[in-house]
């Protein structure tokens, strides 16, 4: 069984169109996040989401807005998707009780072409 | 802020041979240190971790990394390559980012070739 599930696996749209992500987790995880991996394969933070209450990277455009209809779901929703929005979107999951010694477990990611 | 980096992107061993991934980090307080694997085409998988209850770590398929304060390292080995090592592999560090979130920091990777 999955752990953590995103969908779709592979997205490629047209510059100017708005995207949703799906991503949920069945592990019972309090706290969500959305990384991105760019060309080269480097992976950034870009939300976390705990109890309701998100974190957000200061750099990331308001183009892109997570979106949480329950603690086993966090959707990544992107607006008016530019060129340069291509990468490998990974989301992740963990428990905040423990502290940060708390594996985050990550989802197979989702591989999004603008054109 | 807490960062990590990893010296070299590309790393090519023999099989058998020796591997050593190089981090340092750079925090101001104890850190919380992490390796992860990605294979081709998937997602992050954890090798292991710092807990700061032993300095030496034991983590997943062979692989274990030493946490050595005054280096401000914690360099990732593996005493015989394996061909399935091959695979990308991110050292982390871990901060609390508030409302009970800690983020991982990752440095840019490295890449692991393993040569028949």
């Amino acid at each position: 069984d999955t752990a953590v599930s995103q969908t779709p696996k592979y997205l490629v749209t047209q510059m100017g169109n708005d995207k949703s992500i799906k991503c949920e987790q069945n592990l019972g995880h309090d706290t969500m996040y959305w990384y991105k991996q760019d060309s080269k394969k480097f992976l950034k933070i870009m939300f976390s989401y705990n109890n309701k209450e998100l974190i957000i990277n200061e750099t990331v455009p308001n183009r892109f807005s997570p979106k949480s209809p329950d603690k086993a779901h966090l959707n990544l929703h992107i607006n008016s998707l530019e060129l340069g929005d291509s990468a490998v979107y990974f989301c992740a999951s963990s428990q905040s009780a423990g502290g940060p010694y708390n594996e985050q477990f990550f989802g197979p990611g989702t591989r999004l072409t603008v054109l | 802020a807490q960062s990590v980096t990893q010296l070299g992107s590309h790393v090519s061993v023999s099989e058998g041979a020796l591997v050593l991934l190089r981090c340092n980090y750079s925090s101001s307080v104890p850190p919380y240190l992490f390796w992860y694997v990605q294979y081709p085409n998937q997602g992050l998988q954890l090798l292991l971790k710092y807990t700061s209850a032993a300095t030496l770590v034991k983590g997943i398929n062979g692989f274990e990394a030493e946490f050595k304060k005054s280096e401000t390292s914690f360099h990732l080995t593996k005493p015989s390559a394996h061909m399935s090592d091959a695979a990308e592999y991110f050292c982390a560090v871990r901060a609390y980012s508030g409302a009970g979130s800690y983020q991982l920091t990752f440095g840019k990777g490295t890449k692991l070739s393993v040569i028949p």
